[in-house]
């Protein structure tokens, strides 16, 4: 267990529709990572945040937005949803933010679109 | 723009066989980091390399970074069926903020 929480675990909607995953980080850690990894790809990095603030940012749709709460969870927000974005959508979070960090990774929430 | 990439995408081996997977940079990095994907699991964190011509071991498995800090390798030796997995690198191509991540090598192991 990382102590990272994701929730939910699992999704199913249809094209079109929005989704709001969300994200609970290691005690004390700062900083949370979102990433997308597709059926037989790999992480694909979207977004980081530190402290609230957007750090990094990766391969991130137009129709992706996320954001980090004063209390640190974050949420990813998917709209506009298309078959392609059905993935395994993994959250991670480390103490500083720095590339120097350990990276501890939540379970994942599986997304499928119908 | 930066790259890492990993070679194999795949590799097959049966139990007791060694087995490499190497990461390769476009640019120099700073530090570059190794982790395990269990199959139906989530990444976990290896080990991390930072100076050049470093040699790290655990247990079986042998992580190496190169002395011009472009490249690294992973090496189990005699691989079990425990090995079984997806293993990424990931590399700091210097802005110390982000990590570049490789698409990964999965390794199967046939016992």
């Amino acid at each position: 267990d990382s102590g990272v929480t994701q929730t939910p675990k699992h999704l199913i909607t249809a094209t079109g529709q929005r989704v709001t995953l969300r994200c609970s980080p290691r005690s004390g850690d700062l900083s949370v990572y979102w990433y997308q990894q597709s059926l037989d790809q790999g992480l694909q990095f979207l977004i980081q945040y530190y402290n609230g603030e957007e750090r990094a940012k990766g391969n991130i749709l137009e129709r992706f937005s996320a954001q980090q709460f004063p209390d640190l969870h974050s949420e990813l927000n998917l709209s506009s949803l298309e078959l392609g974005d059905s993935a395994l959508y993994f959250c991670a979070s480390s103490p500083t933010g720095l590339s120097t960090d350990t990276q501890y990774f939540g379970p994942g929430t599986r997304l499928t679109v119908l | 723009g930066q790259q890492v990439m990993q070679i194999p995408q795949y590799q097959h081996v049966q139990e007791g066989e060694d087995f490499t997977t190497y990461c390769n940079s476009s640019t120099t990095l700073s530090n570059i980091q190794w982790y395990k994907q269990r199959p139906g699991g989530h990444p976990v964190f290896l080990i991390q390399l930072v100076k050049s011509g470093e040699v790290k071991k655990q247990k079986r498995l042998t992580f190496q970074f190169g002395e011009a800090k472009k490249n690294s390798s992973l090496h189990i030796t005699a691989t079990q069926t425990t090995d079984v997995g997806t293993y990424f690198c990931a590399g700091d191509a210097g802005n110390n903020r982000k990590l570049i991540w490789g698409l990964g090598t999965s390794l199967a192991v046939n016992p």
